[in-house]
Order: C-alpha cells, then structure tokens, then sequence
C-alpha cells in the first residue's frame, strides 16, 4: 500500500500558487519525499524530492514539516499546462530485491483560466 | 538521445494471445520497473527488478512474466492469464543507490484486447 495520502482533486486558478498537500505520517528517519506528475497519457515526470529541509528548483518549491509527517508541494505561478496529476511517494529504504517505488492515487489538479 | 523506451506505443491483440511489451534503457540504471494503469486510476506496479537475472513482484503480477538477461532491457509478457489486460503499460528505471535519485518514466505502451 501507498504510505502517503493526497487529496483526490484540487482546482487552482492560473497565475496564482497551487499548493498540493501530502501526509506521511509513517515515513522513515531516512526516506525522503518525491513528488512526481502525470499529464494526461503520458509517463510520470520527476518534480522535486527532499529529506528534511525545504526545497527548490526551477519547478516547484517542497516544503516539509519539521516532523516530515506531511509536505507541500507548491507551484509558484500556476499556468495551464501544470493541468495533471500530481503524486506524493515517499522512497522505500533500499534493500537490495526489496526495493521498490509505490504510488497512491495522487492528486488530479485543475488549473482554471 | 538517452532514456527509456517503450515500444509499440499503441498494441492491439486479440483475446487468448500472449504479447510482449518492449522496454530498454540506455540510462545504466540498475532497477527497471513495469506499471499498470487503468482509465482515472494511480499507477500499480506489476514486477520489479534491482539487477541483471533478478526479480520480484510487484502488487498485481498474476498473469503477467518478466525477464532481465540485460541490464538495458526488461520485457514485460501479458499471459492470457491476465483477466483484463487492457490498460496502459509504464516502465521506469533509477539508480539503486545513492537513494536519493529519481525515477525515470517511458511513454507507456497503451494495450488494448480485443
């Protein structure tokens, strides 16, 4: 089973920030948070990942809380095309043979114009 | 270019038919993945593999078979085992360590059984 819940839906209106929330509340001292999104029919897209501390790239922002049981993804200037579904993980402790990635359902965000 | 891919793009069989779904990577990634996704639904992974000749199972591999006798390829075989086949087939490779690096994602084979 997925170790992270998201909402199922989110609308945002283009321009403004979409912040896309994610509970972890089981996560590991050692495993860290990815976020990934899907756009319609095609392969899932890496976005960001991060440990403890925020994080930033020309994406997206990743802000975790001090207890790492949930984050935030946010995308600063929400256009059309960040019209997608947009999944939490949180990395499963490599073992060699039992590592593996699972993914949730994630959260479908609408931009609106 | 480098990357994975995934080919046919679109698949069409009929019923009671084996069929491979191609995937390869010239990434030199360690661990290749194959996922299933069906119509509005998150993606469930079906087999997984850490290294050359090694495997395991994922969530949903009843009537599904892999192989990985090179690091670069990892085809995934529909069995006509598999109930309902039709679905959109995903593969994705990462480095094994250090942990902290990225999946990386095909387009998708999108199969569909007729």
């Amino acid at each position: 089973d997925a170790k992270t819940t998201q909402p199922p839906s989110m609308d945002c209106a283009e321009g403004r920030a979409a912040n896309l929330p994610c509970n972890h509340s089981t996560i590991s001292g050692n495993e860290y948070v990815y976020w990934y999104r899907q756009i319609h029919s095609q392969g899932p897209q890496y976005i960001i990942h991060g440990l403890k501390n925020n994080e930033t790239n020309e994406m997206a922002s990743l802000i975790i809380t001090e207890d790492r049981k949930s984050s935030t993804l946010i995308l600063p200037h929400a256009t059309l095309r960040d019209t997608a579904v947009y999944y939490c993980i949180v990395r499963v402790k490599p073992k060699y043979r039992d590592d593996k990635i699972i993914f949730g359902k994630g959260t479908r965000l609408h931009i609106l114009p | 270019d480098g990357g994975i891919t995934q080919s046919p793009k679109y698949l069409f069989r009929k019923e009671g038919q084996n069929v491979t779904l191609s995937c390869e990577q010239n990434l030199n990634h360690d661990a290749m993945y194959w996922y299933r996704q069906d119509p509005g639904q998150g993606l469930r992974l079906i087999y997984y593999s850490q290294i050359v000749n090694d495997f395991q199972k994922g969530d949903i591999a009843e009537g599904y078979s892999v192989s990985r006798e090179k690091k670069e390829s990892f085809p995934l075989t529909v069995t006509s085992a598999q109930k309902n086949p039709t679905a959109f087939y995903l593969c994705a490779t990462q480095d094994t360590l250090p942990m902290n690096t990225e999946a990386f994602f095909g387009q998708g084979t999108r199969l569909t059984v007729v």
